[in-house]
């Protein structure tokens, strides 16, 4: 079983500044199959990149997905007030579909 | 517009069975895939099941592998989650989530309904 580590666990940034976050997978996994989704207090989970670069529909452009092989990354170019919340990422398209442990994005 | 309603939850007793339902509407449900996904109190994402767009395939997590049976009734727009021998550890939200267009990533999610497995 594939095994995706989140980092950091905490990040604390202020709006207007860059948010960067890590997913690593214990191995080499096909980008085709990777995800993010964000979630608010209280909230369902929302999809915002699939195919590990592909905005959802609705989804800022200040949202974007990068990676390949093990190393796979979410960054927000400016965060907006709105975009605190904590990040999961997720491997899917085998058995299991692996979330990550997740990333809080908190205010500084 | 995408609408995922799920129903069923509750509390109760540990060693005993409990079924969800999720009802969609907004898109032809008979041709997508549907997964459970649940989240326990405080902490992260954790996939269930999964089903196929016609019932034809079926995965499990490990943790409710042979205790979960997940199932889905496309003339009524539903998927459902048997879950039994419920154990303390079971307790979460569980959502039911649509499969996305030509991937297996959960695209639209339901509100979710808590389930509570104590005695």
């Amino acid at each position: 079983e594939i095994v995706l580590t989140q980092s950091p666990g905490t990040l604390s940034l202020s709006p207007g500044e860059r948010a960067t976050l890590s997913c690593r997978a214990s191995q080499s996994v096909s980008s085709s199959y990777f995800a993010w989704y964000q979630q608010k207090p209280g909230q369902s989970p929302r999809l915002l990149i699939y195919g590990t670069s592909s905005r959802a529909t609705g989804i800022p452009d200040r949202f974007s997905g990068s990676g390949s092989g093990t190393d796979f990354t979410l960054t927000v170019s400016r965060l907006e007030p709105e975009d605190f919340a904590v990040y999961y990422c997720q491997l899917y398209g085998s058995s299991p579909a692996t979330f990550g442990q997740g990333t809080k994005v908190e205010v500084k | 517009q995408v609408q995922l309603v799920e129903s069923g939850g509750g509390v109760v007793q540990p060693g005993k069975s409990l079924r969800l339902s999720c009802g969609a509407s907004g898109f032809r449900f008979s041709r997508y895939g549907m997964h459970w996904v649940r989240q326990a109190p405080g902490k992260g994402l954790e996939w269930a099941a999964f089903i196929s767009f016609d019932g034809s395939k079926k995965d499990y997590a490990d943790s409710v592998k042979g205790r979960f049976n997940i199932s889905r009734d496309n003339s009524k727009n539903t998927v459902y989650l048997q879950m039994n021998s419920l154990r303390a550890e079971d307790t979460a939200v569980y959502y039911c989530a649509k499969w996305g267009v030509g991937g297996s990533y959960c695209d639209y999610w339901g509100q979710g309904a808590l389930v509570t497995v104590s005695s």
